[in-house]
């Protein structure tokens, strides 16, 4: 799917526990996107970083979400004490430059909170 | 932010022409529009983006009429696997991925 690698694919957390999901773009792209969908709706924005940096996280929830993308290795997406009303699916994309459309998807990780 | 309006559901079957029109009546002067496809359990894919008038590739072509406040998407003879749900997003190339917005797609059935 374009490069864009997403793990885990499946993740099954218990309320309270932490959730982290990991996205390692597209080879030669600096930017990432993460996106939430609820069944039968469309992808909602979180949050968009560059190496070290968040740019836009405008779509993030204010309380225990957070995300990184670091110098060296992924980007990561950890939610903090899971409740039920988090099982989504959590797409990454990545693009080569700022807001630069198409991005490139990774498939997904699917979490589902017991 | 321009929102987009598109079909629900739609059903055809193989081997026909399905166009799908999306309605984006706010469109600004710097945005293009782009479609996407997402089959179940996967990411979006790109599949076409336009500013005006037609473009096409080896997938789909999309129309834009002079107005730019709608634009069509058309999928010329289609088979099984082209069910899929299709998002019509509209956005400025330059601009912050929070102005892109993902509506709830049209999803297309196609039968034999």
């Amino acid at each position: 799917n374009a490069g864009v690698m997403q793990n885990p694919r499946h993740l099954v957390r218990r309320r309270g526990q932490e959730a982290r999901l990991r996205c390692s773009p597209m080879k030669g792209h600096s930017h990432v996107y993460w996106y939430r969908q609820l069944p039968e709706e469309g992808l909602k924005f979180m949050v968009y970083l560059q190496k070290e940096n968040i740019i836009d996280e405008s779509g993030m929830p204010k309380e225990r979400f957070s995300a990184e993308f670091p110098k060296e290795g992924p980007s990561i997406l950890r939610i903090q004490q899971v409740v039920r009303g988090d099982s989504a699916a959590y797409f990454c994309a990545s693009s080569p430059s700022q807001g630069t459309q198409p991005q490139h998807f990774g498939d997904g990780t699917r979490l589902s909170i017991l | 932010l321009a929102k987009t309006t598109q079909p629900i559901s739609m059903d055809s079957y193989e081997g026909q022409e399905v166009n799908i029109t999306c309605s984006h009546n706010n469109i600004a002067t710097n945005d293009y529009i782009t479609w996407y496809q997402q089959f179940p359990s996967q990411g979006p894919r790109f599949i076409i983006q336009g500013y005006k008038t037609k473009v096409t590739n080896e997938v789909a072509s999309l129309f834009i009429p002079a107005d730019r406040k709608s634009s069509t998407l058309s999928l010329p003879r289609v088979s099984l696997s082209d069910t899929a749900v299709y998002y019509c997003l509209v956005g400025d190339m330059d601009s912050s991925a929070s102005k892109i917005i993902f509506g709830s797609g049209t999803r297309l059935s196609i039968r034999p």
